[in-house]
């Protein structure tokens, strides 16, 4: 199984101050069509987790641009530029190459 | 938008079979390139991946739960199912269902979720 580690996997972040995870993969997540199969989720309290960005750098649907995926290989970040109270929750990274899919143990983002 | 809701027990006895299934609206499960799939999430833990059903009926398992898990599809109602077999304490979860887009790869839709407790 490829195995995904996340770092940190706290943060405690004032309003308006940037925030950034770490996700590392045990191989490479790069797919023969150059896009990389990493995706991030938040889980917010009490919700199920929803779709952040999807191929390691693509913003799903409705998501704020202040959230942001970058990387390559087996390094991954993402940033979110200015963190608002609604970003409460924990955000996981989740690769999608090879079966089983596997996802990072969580870091749990919380506002000052 | 494709809606997705899990139903089934919430209280499964040790040993016996998790039966749960997610009916869809908004999109149907026959079509092409998504992946209809099962989650599950213990008390304070992470997300882990059980198996996914496609429109065609292919499947594809976890393996470090293969041998106790079946997923199955009922298209005339819009709905796909999950059997875990010869539960334990272990199982107990929030088991999700979801649809990972074939396009995006990204688990676009995903149900509220539904709480599994295994107990005698």
């Amino acid at each position: 199984d490829i195995v995904m580690t996340q770092s940190p996997l706290s943060l405690s972040v004032t309003p308006g101050e940037p925030a950034s995870i770490s996700c590392r993969s045990s191989q490479s997540l790069l797919r023969s069509n150059g896009a990389h199969s990493l995706g991030w989720y938040v889980q917010k309290p009490g919700q199920s987790p929803q779709l952040l960005i999807y191929l390691g750098s693509n913003r799903a649907s409705g998501v704020p641009d202040r959230f942001s995926g970058s990387g390559s290989g087996t390094d991954f970040t993402l940033k979110i530029s200015r963190v608002e109270a609604e970003d409460v929750g924990v955000y996981y990274c989740m690769q999608g190459l090879q079966s089983p899919l596997t996802f990072g143990q969580g870091t749990k983002v919380e506002i000052k | 938008q494709v809606q997705l809701q899990e139903s089934g027990p919430g209280l499964v006895k040790p040993s016996q079979t998790l039966s749960l299934t997610c009916t869809v609206s908004g999109g149907s499960i026959t079509r092409g390139p998504d992946y209809w799939t099962w989650l599950r999430q213990p008390a304070g833990k992470g997300l882990e991946w059980i198996g996914r059903i496609i429109a065609s009926g292919g499947t594809n398992y976890n393996p470090s739960l293969k041998s106790r898990v079946t997923i199955s599809k009922d298209t005339s109602k819009n709905e796909f199912s999950l059997k875990l077999s010869s539960v334990t304490a272990a199982d107990t979860a929030v088991y999700y269902c979801a649809r990972r887009s074939g396009s995006t790869l990204g688990f676009e839709s995903w149900g509220q979720g539904t709480l599994v407790t295994v107990s005698s």
